[in-house]
């Protein structure tokens, strides 16, 4: 089936610091999304994307559709605590009900 | 906050006894997912159900069933546990199907011994 990769795994930061991760994919996806994850929740929607090349930002996240259409990336200017979570991309496919989520990247701060 | 509650929100339960877990929506809904979360594989997808009493398997069906006798309820049953069914378990719901309209509920954490 099909696989997202993500990495890093995991993130250990300072606060302020900018934060980059990326998701990667062998088949291509007309849908990416990005969530993030509290402990005890469910993951919510960030930011979904369209378009190969689109730059889609919400705040301090900014993610962007790959040219390819095999890779997704996600950016956090000047983290804060409450960035704190695990985050987590997400393909769809043409015509597909289904959903692909990658591995997650759990982000700790540094006060 | 979308309307999605899942019960239990805890259980423990010894392999190879019947779990029967509940998704509850008061969206109205039509699409409604189970997916499963475990360390290093992000949520696969179990099974989803795009209307009531209609279902369609997902990536890790094996060992489960599901059911929606009406669009508020879709059931997730474990026939027998095992302990890799071990895991915690989100419901989502999508009025239209398309992946950012997906809303996940607060998951539920089950433990076989």
């Amino acid at each position: 089936g099909q696989q997202l990769n993500q990495s890093p795994q995991s993130m250990f930061i300072q606060e302020g610091e900018d934060v980059s991760m990326n998701c990667t994919s062998s088949s291509i996806f007309n849908t990416w999304l990005w969530y993030k994850q509290e402990p005890g929740e469910g993951p919510v929607l960030l930011i979904a994307l369209y378009k190969a090349g689109e730059l889609t930002s919400n705040g301090r996240l900014t993610a962007q559709f790959g040219i390819t259409r095999k890779d997704s990336f996600l950016n956090i200017s000047a983290s804060i605590p409450s960035d704190v979570g695990i985050y987590f991309c997400a393909g769809q496919g043409q015509g597909a009900q289904k959903l692909v989520f990658g591995q997650g990247t759990r982000l700790t701060i540094n006060p | 906050d979308a309307g999605i509650t899942q019960s239990p929100r805890h259980k423990v339960t010894e392999t190879g006894t019947p779990v029967t877990l509940r998704c509850h929506q008061t969206e109205n809904h039509r699409y409604m997912y189970w997916y499963r979360q475990d360390p290093g594989h992000g949520l696969r997808l179990i099974h989803y159900s795009y209307g009531v009493k209609d279902t369609d398997k997902g990536e890790v069906s094996d060992g489960y069933s599901v059911s929606r006798s009406k669009t508020e309820d879709f059931l997730l049953t474990l026939e027998s546990a095992t302990s890799s069914q071990t895991s915690v378990y989100f419901c989502a719901i999508s009025r239209t199907g398309q992946a950012e309209t997906q809303y996940f509920g607060p998951g539920t954490r089950l433990l076989v011994l």
